[in-house]
């Protein structure tokens, strides 16, 4: 089973462009989590989707980032336009809803590390 | 709020020695608890949970943490290290399964031989 995969593995743009990280969550995992490390910093919560909808939002940043999530499936994460606070390491996860407690971790992609200059 | 507390930045031990890596949290009700782990070019793995009963864990390679309420921590152990073990830890917090997670900055261990 494919586990949870993010596109691209680096990125790096000039200050001022657009970027979207593309996340693939594992197959019927309907909780879909962003999260981002900046560098030196903790991992920080940015947003989490249960199927298509936005579940909790709290933890974006600002409104140059637009997180989508086409039918429940994969997601989107638009940063635009970047600053150089951007640069940091994007993680995704995902997870099952409902079910036996035990069945319900979140799994994590290798992370996009954003590189805005 | 949650809030997670790694005090160690940076930990170096020997081959073969113990390990442990110190993780406090602060939390209202009884927490749910995570230790994952980050090799160079990975993403993170889950090391082992916390939710309920046996206060003292397994986990995968290894590791083992034990949860203390009476001093809001969860330190993760290991009895003798290996190379392969050199990665950066994140203990972290959640309000419940499936939910979102509240990280620690990460303790980066190296082994030396």
């Amino acid at each position: 089973e494919a586990g949870v995969t993010q596109f691209p593995s680096h990125s790096v743009i000039e200050k001022g462009q657009t970027v979207t990280l593309r996340c693939d969550p594992i197959s019927g995992h309907d909780n879909l989590y962003w999260y981002r490390r900046v560098m030196g910093k903790e991992i920080k919560f940015l947003l989490h989707f249960v199927k298509e909808s936005k579940q909790d939002e709290s933890g974006m940043p600002n409104n140059r980032f637009l997180a989508e999530r086409t039918g429940g499936t994969y997601s989107t994460l638009k940063v635009q336009p970047a600053e150089l606070e951007d640069s940091g390491v994007y993680f995704c996860a995902s997870s099952q809803v409902g079910g036996r407690i035990m069945n319900t971790e979140a799994f994590f992609g290798q992370g996009t590390r954003l590189t805005v200059v | 709020a949650q809030s997670v507390t790694q005090p160690d930045i940076h930990i170096t031990v020997s081959e073969g020695a113990s390990l442990e890596l110190r993780c406090n949290y602060s939390y209202g009700a009884t927490p749910y608890l995570f230790w994952y782990v980050q090799s160079p070019g990975q993403g993170l793995q889950l090391l082992l949970k916390y939710f309920s009963g046996d206060t003292l864990v397994q986990g995968i390679k290894g590791f083992e943490a034990e949860f203390k309420r009476s001093q809001s921590s969860f330190n993760l152990r290991k009895p003798s290290v290996h190379w392969s073990d050199a990665a950066e830890y994140f203990c972290a917090v959640g309000a419940q399964a499936g939910n979102m997670l509240t990280f620690g900055g990460g303790t980066r261990l190296m082994v030396k031989p």
